[in-house]
């Protein structure tokens, strides 16, 4: 049983444009999502979060949307850089007020020069 | 944020050895967490070491394979017993540090890259 889902394995798009990755999950008590980047032989980088108290988190570059009906969170990195070619990962938890994280299965990003 | 210092970065190991990971954080922490990265797979916990209790084990793992010690609020270690190529994966192990008004902190150390032959 996957919660958490992330249904696209891997995303190219040129520098400079607007990347977005998509991720779903399945439990409604989830309360808090985290976006991860993470790169080859090195563990996951944090790279912003969001409570479910709110739909929209901006942190630079980086901004993450939450939509709780739908079930449904997005990454917007924008402009798109090379160094931002990773694996992303989101993560969801609080179910039942655990604080453990629940993965999707990441996707590729890949930016163009 | 924590920063985690994670060792052994990487080792090749002999099947039905066991090999113990460690995991110390400059500051001090209620909760670490222990996850697998298998290859080309997502993170999946093992387990939640807490400090004066026994480990919490999620379902498919089971103590006798992966024992975890958590001396102190710093400090703890997972060893995976009995090895075999299935073992092979990234461990990493993770701290949730409460910043308040439901901000939680969740950093990861660089992890272990396992080879089991």
């Amino acid at each position: 049983d996957q919660q958490v889902k992330q249904n696209s394995p891997s995303l190219s798009v040129q520098e400079g444009r607007i990347s977005i990755l998509n991720c779903d999950y399945t439990n409604s008590m989830f309360d808090y999502f985290l976006w991860y980047k993470k790169y080859p032989a090195e563990g996951p980088t944090f790279l912003i979060s969001i409570s479910s108290i709110k739909d929209k988190n901006e942190d630079g570059r980086f901004t993450v949307f939450l939509n709780k009906s739908a079930k449904h969170l997005s990454l917007h990195i924008v402009p798109s850089q090379p160094g931002d070619s990773a694996v992303y990962f989101c993560a969801a938890s609080g179910d039942q007020g655990a604080q453990k994280l629940v993965f999707g299965q990441g996707t590729r990003l890949t930016i163009n020069p | 944020s924590a920063v985690i210092s994670q060792k052994p970065s990487r080792d090749i190991c002999q099947r039905g050895t066991s090999l113990t990971i460690q995991c110390q954080v400059d500051s001090q922490v209620t909760m670490m967490f222990w996850y697998r990265q298998q290859p080309g797979q997502s993170l999946t916990l093992i387990a939640t070491a807490n400090q004066g209790s026994e480990a919490t084990y999620e379902s498919g793992f089971v103590i006798d394979k992966f024992p975890i010690s958590r001396p102190n609020l710093t400090f703890s270690t997972l060893t995976v017993s009995n090895m075999s190529p299935e073992d092979s994966s990234i461990y990493l192990c993770s701290v949730v540090m409460d910043r308040g008004e439901a901000n939680y902190g969740y950093t990861f150390g660089s992890g272990t890259r396992l080879t089991v032959v």
